[in-house]
């Protein structure tokens, strides 16, 4: 059954705490994105990768990071230094920004 | 640089009335454009795309959007809305050669029995 994964689907930090988001596809996509949904702005791009071992920062990449080691899998890192980061997390991958196919999201909270 | 539009941040429609949902976009070069869907705390589904030709384009759910290159818009039309409509409806652009989309604050379907 081909699709993306995202793990887990809630989650809970305290603040100063790093946290990692999973994403996994088995779509054989090159391309991998993640985004950020907050109530009433929309999704913003964070970082995307369009190969292996590279990767670029999106719109809002300050506070996060990324590493694209394998092609299937494209974690996110919620940093401590991310003054917002309570929202929605959505990866995506694509053959190019034409062809996105989104997962089913992160909620994460941080108190 | 691109961004979207979408004026209308909610819009009540009665079951089986037409719906227009409408996105206006801004580039200095030629577009892709798309309309996503998303059902309450899911990720987001493709609707339908235009990247060339007719610019008339049929997606899913029995929805269409026509691409209007004079007035910079896309908007999203069904003849008749059913109650599985109810959902949050992105706009989104990209250009040729820019691995980005940019997407549209959303407009959210409320469908009225």
């Amino acid at each position: 059954d081909g699709g993306i994964t995202q793990s887990p689907k809630y989650l809970f930090r305290k603040e100063g705490q790093n946290v990692t988001l999973s994403c996994e596809q088995n779509l054989n996509h090159d391309a991998m994105y993640w985004y950020r949904q907050d109530p009433g702005q929309g999704l913003r791009l964070i970082y995307y990768s369009q190969i292996v071992n590279d990767f670029q920062k999106g719109d809002i990449a300050e506070g996060y990071s990324v590493s694209r080691e394998k092609k299937e899998s494209f974690p996110l890192t919620v940093t401590s230094a991310q003054k917002n980061p309570t929202a929605f997390y959505l990866c995506a991958s694509g053959v190019s920004a034409s062809e996105q196919y989104f997962g089913p999201g992160t909620r994460l909270t941080v108190t | 640089a691109q961004s979207v539009t979408q004026l209308d941040s909610q819009v009540p429609v009665f079951e089986e009335a037409p719906v227009e949902l409408r996105c206006n976009y801004s580039s200095s070069v030629s577009v892709y454009l798309f309309w996503y869907v998303q059902y309450p705390n899911q990720g987001l589904q493709l609707l339908l795309k235009y990247l060339s030709g007719s610019t008339l384009v049929k997606g899913i759910n029995g929805f269409e959007a026509e691409f209007n290159k004079s007035q910079t818009s896309f908007h999203l039309r069904k003849p008749s809305v059913h109650i599985s409509d109810t959902a949050e409806y992105f706009c989104a652009v990209s250009n040729f050669g820019n691995e980005k989309l940019t997407f549209g604050t959303g407009t959210r379907l409320t469908i009225i029995p």
